[in-house]
């Protein structure tokens, strides 16, 4: 199983609501990533979480909480979002290595338009 | 901060090799360049990673110099399917050092 999921799908979301977005991989790995993409724009990494631990945070702001519950699932929290984190959310995953980049397998994505 | 630039669109045609440039002057000792494809609305896919010189697998080849501030994606004979955008990566999360897509490069490939 080399597949990264992710939903949902789509998420349309008020200014005052809280959501949570879903990404599920069973591959093994111990890194897992948070990235949001704009229309015509490159991924942007906003959070890493390293054996469940989180090891780095692109200087999120607190409106996107991430959560690792367990080395397969990781959640993204959101709340009070703009109109402008309307996007692609992207999770994907990898084995952690020091020392050595490593292929990051990525989900579908969920596009989320904040109303 | 490294800025990781590639040109904006390529054209080509089926059956050619097609070279796709990534520019990244402020590359780190233990930062790692990885190639990504991403069709419309789905994830990026890896194609291939390489530290120094050449790497080559069943569907690309990388190049990349001795000084690292640049790598080359060679795609040896696209198909209209090899159109989508494609990324350089650099960067090493292991190391915990930042990584950064580059701008990415439209390649269209025609009959």
């Amino acid at each position: 199983d080399t597949e990264v999921t992710q939903t949902p799908k789509h998420l349309v979301m008020g200014m005052t609501n809280k959501k949570s977005l879903k990404c599920e991989q069973h591959m093994g790995h111990r890194a897992m990533y948070w990235y949001k993409q704009k229309a015509k724009k490159p991924p942007e990494l906003m959070f890493v979480y390293s054996y469940e631990k989180l090891s780095i945070n692109e200087s999120v702001p607190s409106r996107f909480s991430p959560e690792c519950p367990n080395s397969s699932l990781l959640n993204l929290h959101l709340h009070a979002l703009q109109p402008e984190d309307s996007a692609l959310y992207l999770c994907a995953s990898s084995h952690p290595s020091s020392g050595r980049g490593d292929e990051q397998y990525f989900g579908p994505g969920t596009r989320l338009t904040v109303t | 901060l490294a800025k990781t630039t590639q040109p904006i669109s390529m054209d080509s045609y089926e059956g050619q090799e097609v070279n796709i440039t990534c520019s990244h002057n402020n590359i780190a000792t233990n930062d790692y360049i990885t190639w990504y494809q991403q069709f419309p609305s789905q994830g990026p896919r890896f194609i291939i990673q390489g530290y120094k010189t050449k790497v080559t697998n069943e569907v690309a080849s990388l190049f990349i110099p001795a000084d690292r501030k640049s790598s080359t994606l060679s795609l040896p004979r696209v198909s209209l399917s090899d159109t989508a955008v494609y990324y350089c990566l650099v960067g090493d999360p292991g190391g915990g050092n930042k990584l950064t897509f580059g701008t990415g490069t439209q390649l269209k490939v025609e009959l």
